[in-house]
């Protein structure tokens, strides 16, 4: 079956811990997107890559960070600099940039 | 500034009626339009789309109305039905711009 899977679906993180948000696609699609979803914000776009090796930053790139060494993995990790990363995080992939995204089932982040 | 505006964040529907959700852009350079659907604590799943060269879309019970000279489009349900209470998020793309921008979403709730 073709789609996008996160994992895991709940993470923990502690105090100045780094943490890593497993996104993995078998579409071929090239484009892969990060958002972050907080009540009432609405999806804001936290990096995104257009092709393998390649990523740029979006709205909210600050304390995250991402790598893109294999088409269909995109990993984003969030780092002990970001100030508050309680959230629900969505990644996505579309055939090119511009075209329909698709969403995995996202991965709900709590601080302890 | 907000590219894509969705104005009403919830909205309440009787069940059998017409749920019309609204979205405002102001980015004249869009020319793809797509409403996703969200259920809570899950990844976002494209509804329907529409091109700037259309001004119309049907898609089942779904039709998405693009007036682009008021910069304006909304999705109609009909009729509305329990399962389709979520939330609602309007996205466009086109332009310099090689990302797709959303609105902040809109709450739909179907009433019994």
């Amino acid at each position: 079956d073709g789609g996008i899977t996160q994992s895991p679906k709940y993470l923990f993180r502690k105090e100045g811990q780094n943490v890593t948000l497993s996104c993995e696609q078998n579409l071929n699609h090239d484009a892969m997107y990060w958002y972050r979803q907080d009540p009432g914000q609405g999806l804001r776009l936290i990096y995104y890559s257009q092709i393998v090796n390649d990523f740029q930053k979006g709205d909210i790139a600050e304390g995250y960070s991402v790598s893109r060494e294999k088409k269909e993995s995109f990993p984003l990790t969030v780092t002990s600099a970001q100030k508050n990363p309680t959230a629900f995080y969505l990644c996505a992939s579309s055939i090119y940039s511009l075209e329909t995204q698709y969403f995995g089932p996202g991965t709900r982040l709590l601080v302890l | 500034d907000q590219q894509v505006k969705q104005n009403s964040p919830s909205l309440s529907v009787q069940e059998g009626r017409i749920s019309i959700l609204n979205c405002d852009y102001t980015n004249s350079m869009f020319d793809y339009f797509l409403w996703y659907k969200k259920y809570p604590a899950e990844g976002p799943t494209f509804l329907i789309s529409i091109s700037s060269i259309k001004d119309k879309n049907e898609d089942g019970r779904f039709t998405v109305f693009l007036n682009k000279s008021a910069k304006h489009l909304s999705l109609h349900i009909v009729p509305s039905q329990p399962g389709d209470s979520a939330v609602y998020f309007c996205a466009a793309s086109g332009g310099r711009d090689d990302k797709i921008i959303f609105g902040k979403g809109t709450r739909l709730h179907i009433l019994p």
